[in-house]
């Protein structure tokens, strides 16, 4: 069955610094895969989007890469600030499906 | 904000009641989605309806069951609730008009069942 890894455990960094997060994947072929933050208690909001003809996605701080030979995604947030900590979720969906396979997401705390 | 809003925000039930968790969706979306998640997990996909009909379901048995009505409104009903339904309960809104798809997602129900 499909399976969506990210680091459980929580990922703390200084104010200013990138933050990287990983999200690997097995036993899928995702036609996009996307990006999440959810604040607790929040539904989750939609960040970024990448194609899986798409290597790389920009939208002002942050960047996805998508690399469909690893089954890897990587997400980074660069100057981070303390508003960026949240759980970040990586979600893959196949073609005209709709439906959103997630991972378990990677909390991130940024320090003053 | 995203325009879908769910009811109640909380709720407690004991176990072998039943729960109906409402979902209205974003103005001009056809497509509503249901997902469960439990504390520490991500979301899991429960079903999505479309213009009224079931389109797609996951691995939840039939004791969870939906509506959808002309206004594009949802019901998330479960039956013989078990401890493990604790939850925090998302319907996410969309509109079907290609291959991809946005989805806008809703604040939630949390669900507690003892």
């Amino acid at each position: 069955s499909q399976k969506i890894e990210q680091n459980s455990e929580a990922l703390n960094i200084q104010e200013g610094k990138t933050a990287t997060l990983t999200c690997n994947y097995t036993n899928y072929s995702p036609a996009y895969l996307q990006w999440y933050r959810q604040d607790p208690g929040r539904g989750p909001v939609f960040l970024l989007l990448i194609r899986e003809n798409e290597k790389e996605k920009r939208k002002e701080r942050l960047k996805v890469t998508f690399d469909t030979t690893l089954k890897q995604s990587l997400f980074h947030i660069t100057a981070s600030q303390p508003a960026d900590s949240a759980t970040y979720l990586c979600a893959l969906e196949g073609y005209n499906t709709d439906k959103l396979i997630f991972g378990t997401g990677t909390r991130l705390q940024v320090f003053p | 904000e995203t325009g879908v809003t769910q009811s109640p925000t909380h709720l407690i039930k004991t176990r072998g009641q039943q729960v109906t968790l409402r979902c209205s969706s974003q103005s001009g979306h056809n497509t509503v989605s249901w997902y469960q998640q439990a504390l520490g997990q991500g979301p899991q996909f429960i079903f999505q309806y479309y213009r009224e009909e079931e389109n797609g379901r996951g691995n939840f048995p039939p004791r969870f069951s939906g509506l959808q009505f002309p206004n594009y409104s949802s019901e998330l009903n479960v039956n013989a609730l078990e401890l493990d339904d604790s939850a925090l309960y998302l319907c996410a809104s969309s509109l079907k008009q290609g291959a991809y798809n946005e989805q806008f997602f809703g604040p939630g129900t949390r669900l507690t069942v003892l």
